[in-house]
C-alpha cells in the first residue's frame, strides 16, 4: 500500500509570502500531524488532525495553520514567512491508537 | 515539557562493528519508536516497542524497552555502510490517541567507514 506522500518537495519562497504543503497519508489512516525539523531544534510537533479536526498542537505562532479534509488528506499553511521558517517540514499519518507515526518524504522549504 | 535524552549524538564506526545507542528520560513511556532518517528523506519506522522488558529484532537492528519504562537502547550488529544516517527515538505518554503524545529525541548521526 502506498506510503505518505507530500508535495511538493522542494519549495522556495521570499519573506513575507505565504505557502501551503500538502500530504496524503496512508491509505485508511485518519490522523495527520505535521512537524518541522531543523539541525538546531530537532523534530518539533506543529499540529495533528483527526476526522477534519485539530486534535493537538505544538508551541508554534498562530501562523502556521493546517486543516484536513474528509479523504483525511491534509494541508498546512504558513503566513508571513520568515528566514527562520526555513526547515524540513514532516507529515506523519497515524494507525489506528496512534500507537506508530509513519512520516513522508518530507517539504524542504528554503526562505530567502 | 518532556525530554528525551538520546546519546550518543554521533558515532563513527567501521564496517563490520556493532553499534549501541540510547534514550532516556524521567518521563515514563507506553510505547518506545525507533526510526532511521537518510539525507533528504522522511525517517523510517524500524521498530517499534509496546511492552516493558520487550526485546525486538528487525533484521541487524535489536531494539529493547527498559523495564522502568523510562529509557530503550537500540543495537545494529555487523554495520554495513547503508547503515549510514541518524537514528531517532521517540516515547510515546498514555496509550495513543494522538501523535502529539509523541517525545522524539535528537538523534544519533551514524557514519561508516568502509
Amino acid at each position: 500500500k502506498a506510503g505518505v506522500t507530500q508535495t511538493p518537495r522542494y519549495l522556495i519562497k521570499t519573506r513575507g509570502q505565504q505557502v501551503t504543503l500538502s500530504c496524503s497519508p496512508i491509505s485508511g489512516h485518519r490522523s495527520v500531524s505535521w512537524y518541522q525539523q531543523t539541525p538546531g531544534q530537532g523534530l518539533q510537533f506543529l499540529f495533528e488532525y483527526f476526522s477534519e479536526t485539530q486534535r493537538n498542537k505544538g508551541n508554534f505562532p498562530g501562523r502556521f495553520s493546517g486543516r484536513q479534509f474528509s479523504n483525511s488528506r491534509s494541508e498546512m499553511n504558513v503566513s508571513t514567512l520568515e528566514l527562520g521558517d526555513s526547515a524540513l517540514y514532516l507529515c506523519a499519518s497515524g494507525n489506528f491508537m496512534n500507537t506508530e507515526a509513519f512520516f513522508g518524504q518530507g517539504t524542504r522549504l528554503t526562505v530567502v | 515539557g518532556q525530554q528525551l535524552n538520546q546519546s550518543p549524538q554521533s558515532m563513527f564506526i567501521q564496517e563490520g562493528e556493532d553499534v549501541s545507542m540510547n534514550c532516556t528520560s524521567s518521563s515514563i513511556f507506553n510505547t518506545w519508536l525507533w526510526y532511521k532518517q537518510e539525507p533528504g528523506e522522511g525517517p523510517v519506522l524500524l521498530i517499534a516497542l509496546y511492552k516493558a522488558g520487550e526485546l525486538t529484532s528487525n533484521g541487524r537492528l535489536t531494539a529493547q524497552f527498559g523495564i522502568t519504562r523510562k529509557d530503550s537502547f537500540l543495537n545494529i550488529s555487523a554495520s554495513i555502510p547503508s547503515d549510514v544516517g541518524i537514528y531517532f527515538c521517540a516515547g510515546q505518554l498514555g496509550y495513543g490517541g494522538s501523535q502529539g503524545n509523541l517525545i522524539f529525541g535528537k538523534g544519533t548521526k551514524l557514519s561508516v567507514k568502509p
